[in-house]
């Protein structure tokens, strides 16, 4: 079944430092990809729809400039957290689909985020 | 706006059989999918319905009536390992996600 990596799991790193996420789809080409955010015990928020060889579409109340997508290839996106606070500390999960956009999403593993 | 309602807690005991419902209004509507996900883990995909209809998966089944903008999850067979959050989700154009608030599922001896 399809695939999604997501890497590094586990994040913990000083206010002020940009982390960056990675998201592989690796047993398919993934032309759209899209992140999500995780409060603990709260759903999962669409932050942006990334697109392969485009600008990314972000939601409103996203900063762009604070999370930064780029989708190089078609198996690799990836999402920057830009000069991290403490209420940037949450999970970060990104899903892509197998085929057309309307096909059911797959997530990575989640990357747990704590900015001290 | 885009808005899914599910109840926030179900209760059940081992064996048995749960439903947990979700309705619907948002603008668009490509399927309604749903997802498991256990404590620090990431959402785990379980069906997807586009049509109306009943989706069996093993235990696991799920309805969809889009003129009701309506569905379910339904789980039979109840084990402790069932518990968990479950997630209902509108597919959009595009493919993007709306979640639900999320159903916190406990399983009891």
């Amino acid at each position: 079944g399809a695939v999604v990596s997501q890497h590094p799991s586990r994040v913990i790193c000083k206010s002020g430092t940009s982390v960056k996420i990675e998201c592989r789809s690796l047993d398919f080409q993934a032309t759209t990809m899209f992140w999500y955010r995780q409060f603990p015990k709260k759903s999962l928020m669409l932050m942006a729809t990334s697109n392969e060889g485009s600008k990314a579409t972000y939601e409103q109340g996203v900063e762009k400039d604070k999370f930064l997508i780029n989708h190089a290839s078609l198996t690799l996106s990836t999402l920057t957290v830009t000069s991290a606070h403490p209420e940037d500390s949450s999970f970060y999960i990104c899903s892509a689909s197998q085929g057309q956009g309307n096909q059911p999403q797959h997530f990575g593993d989640g990357t747990r985020l704590s900015i001290l | 706006g885009q808005s899914l309602e599910q109840p926030s807690e179900v209760t059940a005991v081992e064996g048995a059989i749960v439903q947990i419902n979700c309705t619907y209004q948002t603008s668009g509507f490509y399927g309604l999918s749903w997802y498991q996900q256990h404590d620090g883990g990431a959402p785990t995909f379980l069906s997807y319905n586009a049509l109306d209809g009943l989706e069996e998966t093993g235990r696991f089944s799920s309805f969809l009536s889009r003129s009701d903008s309506y569905g379910y999850l339904l789980l039979q067979e109840l084990q402790m390992k069932d518990s968990a959050s479950y997630f209902c989700a509108v597919t959009l154009q595009g493919g993007k996600l709306i979640f639900g608030q999320g159903t916190e599922l406990s399983v009891k001896p």
